[in-house]
């Protein structure tokens, strides 16, 4: 089945400092690819997303690559603030499977001044 | 545009009580979505409806939760009795139907946090 493995938090990272997430996925056929980050006390919201293989999505500072031969979509942000301080998820949807979205587990992300 | 609208914020109730959360996606979404997120897990689809009718229900525990959208707008999620292992953020999101890029986006809701004692 689909499924999307995340790396472990807490990440706990200075303020400006390079912030990198992994994550992979295993999925037939070719699934759309989604961060989505969760702030303290509120909703999932989305941060960016890929459609097909080698799609760039990028927003707020943030890019991330769909990479189909190493079936992964690593979330990167060169410069982090203390804003980005927050829970991201990584997560995949195929039109197949009824367009529901599997998500990973999580990675916490502490930024310090 | 308004968001997902979901009720209560928070429930706390004792195992084997029941509770019902409340969603009221954005206006046109045909697509709605039940998600369970245990804390420090990813979310978990519990049910999807499309308009009116149920598309995928098979992670729904069905002895003890429900779902309904009667009227393929406002959706009611319920659970009877709860379990300790109940206690979760219960998310609702809704989608526009799919396009032909695939390409659209779910919308969560706040969520409904669940504390079973």
């Amino acid at each position: 089945g689909n499924s999307v493995t995340q790396m472990e938090g807490p990440v706990t990272l200075s303020e400006e400092a390079f912030l990198t997430i992994n994550c992979t996925y295993t999925a037939t056929g070719y699934p759309s690819l989604f961060w989505y980050v969760q702030y303290p006390g509120e909703g999932l919201q989305l941060l960016l997303k890929a459609t097909k293989a080698d799609d760039k999505g990028s927003n707020k500072g943030f890019e991330a690559t769909y990479r189909k031969e190493t079936t992964s979509f690593h979330l990167e942000k060169g410069s982090v603030q203390v804003s980005d301080s927050a829970v991201y998820f990584c997560a995949l949807r195929r039109r197949a499977a009824g367009n529901k979205l599997t998500f990973g587990g999580g990675t916490r992300v502490l930024v310090k001044p | 545009e308004a968001g997902v609208a979901q009720s209560p914020r928070y429930k706390i109730i004792e195992k084997r009580q029941s509770v019902a959360f409340w969603c009221n996606p954005i206006s046109g979404h045909a697509t709605l979505y039940w998600y369970q997120q245990i804390l420090g897990q990813g979310p978990k689809l519990l049910i999807q409806f499309q308009n009116n009718g149920v598309v995928d229900d098979s992670q729904l525990p069905k002895d003890r939760f429900s779902a309904e959208r009667l009227k393929g707008v406002d959706s009611t999620l319920k659970i009877q009795p709860a379990k300790l292992e109940d206690s979760a953020v219960y998310l609702c999101a809704s989608s526009s139907l799919d396009s032909p890029t695939g390409a659209n986006v779910l919308t969560f809701g706040a969520g409904s946090r669940l504390t079973v004692l």
